[in-house]
């Protein structure tokens, strides 16, 4: 995953801030996700990119939002975050063009207290 | 939605001997099923993938299987080592021409445990 920065690694914040995961990529690739990870449920898909400003929601996306303004970044934003979000989350990067391999980042462990 | 279950949540084998973790899925407009190991503190790393039109597909210790009539594929892992105790998770999509999907549907994971 050397092409794909997740940042911050680790973040504690409290409940009802704001709270923004950036996802960097430097293999220009078109397709771009978020998942959330947690005990018992595996990976959960919350949003995805199919372009810049093209994104579309995934299972788990309510309380989040997305934006996509250049190839390389995909942020993600808990507009008010809760204890329910309390997870680890990666980002996601495929080539398109016929290759499916997904690359994942290292991932974030937000903490919502 | 698609929908993937996966079995063992735990399998614990002899170093040596074989491994094999199965997934069944819901959605027939399924035609990509890729395998991901994770260890601790890192992110899924692909170790091998199946399309719909194959069945089986093998690299050095590892092999991936698909029932496209029954709806399941299995990993089978041989000769087991200390360096494969992982988690290893399953996951199923329909893919778009051109590549690129609305997502994989992971199952929740199996936790492989090699015994010495």
């Amino acid at each position: 995953d050397a092409g794909i920065t997740q940042s911050p690694r680790h973040k504690v914040t409290e409940t009802g801030t704001p709270v923004t995961l950036r996802c960097h990529q430097t293999e220009n690739h078109r397709y771009m996700y978020w998942y959330r990870q947690d005990p018992g449920h595996g990976l959960r898909l919350i949003h995805y990119s199919y372009g810049v400003k093209d994104t579309d929601k995934g299972e788990v996306s309510d309380g989040y939002s997305v934006s996509r303004s250049k190839t390389e970044d995909f942020l993600l934003t808990l507009e008010s975050a809760t204890s329910s979000q309390t997870s680890v989350y990666f980002c996601a990067t495929v080539p398109g063009q016929g290759n499916y391999g997904y690359t994942f980042g290292s991932g974030t462990r937000l903490t919502v207290v | 939605g698609e929908n993937v279950e996966q079995h063992p949540s735990t399998l614990s084998v002899q170093e040596g001997d074989s491994a094999v973790i199965k997934c069944t899925y819901s959605d027939s407009a399924s035609n990509y099923f890729p395998w991901y190991k994770q260890e601790l503190g890192k992110g899924p790393q692909l170790i091998i993938d199946i399309r719909s039109n194959v069945g089986e597909k093998k690299d050095q210790r590892i092999a991936v299987t698909l029932n496209k009539t029954a709806k399941h594929f299995s990993l089978h892992i041989t000769e087991t080592q200390p360096e494969d105790s992982a988690v290893y998770f399953c996951a199923a999509s329909p893919y778009r021409s051109g590549g690129g999907a609305d997502g994989l549907t992971f199952g929740k994971g199996t936790h492989l445990i090699i015994q010495p």
